[in-house]
């Protein structure tokens, strides 16, 4: 159990374009999702977190007009990076908090990631 | 905000020895801390996670350590193996508006040689 999936893993565009990324809890409901940055060889940057049914809290740094955060349902949350740009290449990872497991405590179950290319 | 800082970056160990990751958090309200396993292009694996009112937790070849005085947690890992090479990331929770979330360190390479 414990199941996150993301949508899609890889993807290449070209800059001044939009990319959504899907980030799905499969088999628990999800009332936090978190978005996380990485660069090459980095740490997991947290950029939002976000609550069902509400807006996103997003981190100090982070443009909340260029990353778009949906979480509509307790098992979908959506990204999407607006009119990117070569810098905004990244790995992008998401994870949820599960509601009512027995063995979370604060426990994160991380989505396997959607690579970002942007030309 | 919660600030994590994890020593070495680096970690070169021969297998059968030891490994030991350190890190330090600065946010006394932060309780939970966890320590993922990454391998290259994949997502963190949770190894092990300590609640603030445990001192040390292990799973077999894996434990923990917690000092809440220090803020201070360490991840030791026993009889090391080529396959426990990877990028380990220690985190601690950070308390914001949105709820609890998990702010992570730096991560160690370690790498174990056969």
């Amino acid at each position: 159990g414990a199941v996150v999936s993301q949508h899609p893993s890889r993807v290449i565009c070209k800059s001044g374009t939009s990319v959504k990324i899907e980030c799905r809890s499969l088999d628990f409901q999800a009332t936090t999702m978190f978005w996380y940055r990485q660069f090459p060889k980095q740490s997991l940057m947290l950029m939002a977190t976000s609550n069902e049914g509400s807006k996103a809290t997003y981190e100090q740094g982070v443009e909340k007009d260029k990353f778009l955060i949906n979480h509509a349902s307790l098992t979908l949350s959506t990204l999407t990076v607006t009119s990117a740009h070569p810098e905004d290449s990244s790995f992008y990872i998401c994870s949820a908090r599960a509601v009512g497991l027995a063995h979370s405590y604060n426990e994160q179950f991380f989505g396997p990631g959607t690579r970002l290319t942007v030309l | 905000g919660e600030n994590v800082e994890q020593h070495p970056s680096t970690l070169s160990v021969q297998e059968g020895d030891s490994a030991v990751i350190k890190c330090t958090y600065s946010d006394s309200a932060s309780n939970y801390f966890p320590w993922y396993k990454q391998e290259l292009g994949k997502r963190p694996q949770l190894i092990i996670d300590i609640r603030s009112n445990v001192g040390e937790k292990k799973d077999q070849r894996i434990a923990v350590t917690l000092n809440k005085t220090a803020k201070h947690f360490s991840l030791h890992i026993t009889e090391t193996q080529p396959e426990d090479s990877a990028v380990y990331f220690c985190a601690a929770t950070l308390i914001n508006q949105a709820g609890t979330a998990l702010i992570f360190g730096k991560g160690t390479t370690l790498s174990v040689s056969s």
